[in-house]
């Protein structure tokens, strides 16, 4: 069962250059996130997608887009990269947003601005 | 402040000792409580969620909330070697609101 897929599991990117996460999930879940997790901040919501076809801003989505491109896939893409996006991103999803749901997560992608 | 507050630890416990792990959060509007473990280098995974007041065991694990006092916690009994991890507590509102997620919780377990 591969759950939550994300890919690349690591990258080191420039200042100013671009690049797109990819997150895919094979659980049929309605509800995909995505999360920045940095050293003594926990886990922070950037965009989230309660369904397909929507999207909505979290904590802190300055920085960032998102795009939900049917109901498996979910990117984040980074237009201009700064060393503040230094950070391990990962995606969530969950089969709905109700109060008993849980949150399945990938494997995260740690990446490094330069 | 931080919607949903821990105690950065580090939690030192004993093996076989009883570790308490605690979480307090602002939003009174919360309604579902989740913790999560996460080992170094690795992603969270769902130990127990819990909604009601009162007490919820699984296994080792017993959560407690009290919706009085907006308190929240993760009693592991039997304490291992295994459960050194960082355990994060999550909340989540009612209808379709995503996690909201505390600092997290360094535990380390001594054998």
């Amino acid at each position: 069962n591969a759950g939550v897929t994300q890919t690349p599991k690591f990258q080191v990117l420039k200042t100013g250059q671009s690049m797109t996460l990819q997150c895919a999930q094979d659980m049929n879940h309605n509800s995909m996130y995505w999360y920045r997790q940095d050293p003594g901040m926990g886990l922070r919501l950037i965009y989230y997608s309660a369904s397909e076809g929507t999207t909505d801003k979290g904590e802190v989505p300055n920085g960032y887009n998102v795009s939900r491109l049917n109901k498996r896939e979910f990117s984040l893409r980074l237009e201009s990269a700064a060393p503040s996006q230094t950070s391990v991103y990962f995606c969530a999803s969950s089969v709905r947003q109700g109060p008993d749901t849980e949150a399945f997560f990938g494997q995260g992608t740690r990446l490094t601005v330069v | 402040q931080k919607e949903v507050e821990q105690n950065s630890g580090p939690l030192s416990v004993p093996e076989g000792a009883i570790a308490s792990l605690n979480c307090t959060y602002s939003d009174r509007g919360s309604q579902s409580f989740f913790w999560y473990r996460q080992y170094s280098g690795k992603s969270p995974e769902l130990i127990m969620f819990i909604y009601s007041n009162g007490d919820k065991e699984d296994g080792r694990f017993t959560a407690q909330l009290n919706k009085a006092s907006q308190y929240v916690s993760l009693l592991i009994r039997d304490s291992q070697p295994s459960d050194s991890a960082t355990y994060l507590c999550a909340q989540r509102r009612g209808g379709n609101t995503p996690l909201v997620f505390g600092k997290g919780t360094r535990l380390s377990v001594i054998a």
